[in-house]
């Protein structure tokens, strides 16, 4: 079955700090990996996507990097804020609908 | 705001009863998708609808069942229900039929409580 194993599962970072998350697929077919933002209350929402023929790609302070031999990618949130706090969920996908990893609650606390 | 509406936000039900959930997709968009969001198991893949045909479908149950209209709503009906399927269900629309050539925008989402 086409999995996508995020982690951690929840994690809590001082304000201006680095928050990591990472993410492992197996499906080497995927060509297309989002990171969803969800607020409490709310549906998701894209932040940020990278497809791999890069290994990196950066939108303001979040970063993706990507290492197709090792079939991971990570979202980098440099100088966290408390506003960033919400829960985070990599996704991946090949002309299929997306597969989601089971998400990982940010806790920014200052 | 996505653009994605979602109606009812909640919905409180008996097992046994049937409910129907609906999306109206952002406007232009011709795709819609439906996820089931649950504690234990994230956010899961029911079924895609594109210009009124279905696509794919996922771990969609027998007792489920969804439609896409002509004028691109949606609606998910839920029948049988089970204390199990108490869960955040979300609608989401795209332009394309391709998962991973546009994004997909999410709605609001309905909290389904079965007692």
């Amino acid at each position: 079955q086409q999995q996508v194993k995020q982690s951690p599962q929840s994690l809590i970072v001082q304000k201006g700090g680095i928050s990591i998350i990472n993410c492992a697929y197996e499906n080497t077919a995927f060509d297309y990996f989002p990171w969803y933002q969800q607020f409490p209350g709310k549906g998701p929402a894209l932040l940020i996507a990278i497809r791999p023929d890069v290994s990196e790609k950066k939108e303001g302070r979040f970063t993706i990097s990507f290492n197709k031999s090792a079939k991971q990618f990570s979202l980098h949130i440099m100088d966290s804020q408390p506003g960033d706090s919400a829960t985070y969920f990599c996704a991946a996908t090949r002309s299929t609908p997306l597969v989601f990893g089971k998400g990982t609650r940010l806790s920014v606390i200052a | 705001d996505s653009g994605v509406t979602q109606t009812p936000k909640h919905l409180i039900t008996a097992t046994g009863q049937r409910v129907t959930l609906r999306c109206s997709p952002r406007s232009g968009d011709l795709s819609v998708y439906w996820y089931q969001q649950s504690l234990d198991q994230g956010l899961q893949f029911l079924i895609h609808y594109y210009n009124g045909e279905e696509r794919a479908k996922g771990n969609i149950l027998e007792r489920f069942s969804a439609q896409q209209f002509p004028d691109l709503h949606s609606e998910l009906n839920l029948s049988s229900l089970e204390l199990g399927d108490s869960a955040l269900y979300f609608c989401a629309s795209s332009v394309a039929i391709q998962g991973n050539t546009d994004t997909q925008y999410f709605g609001p989402g309905t909290r389904l409580t079965v007692l």
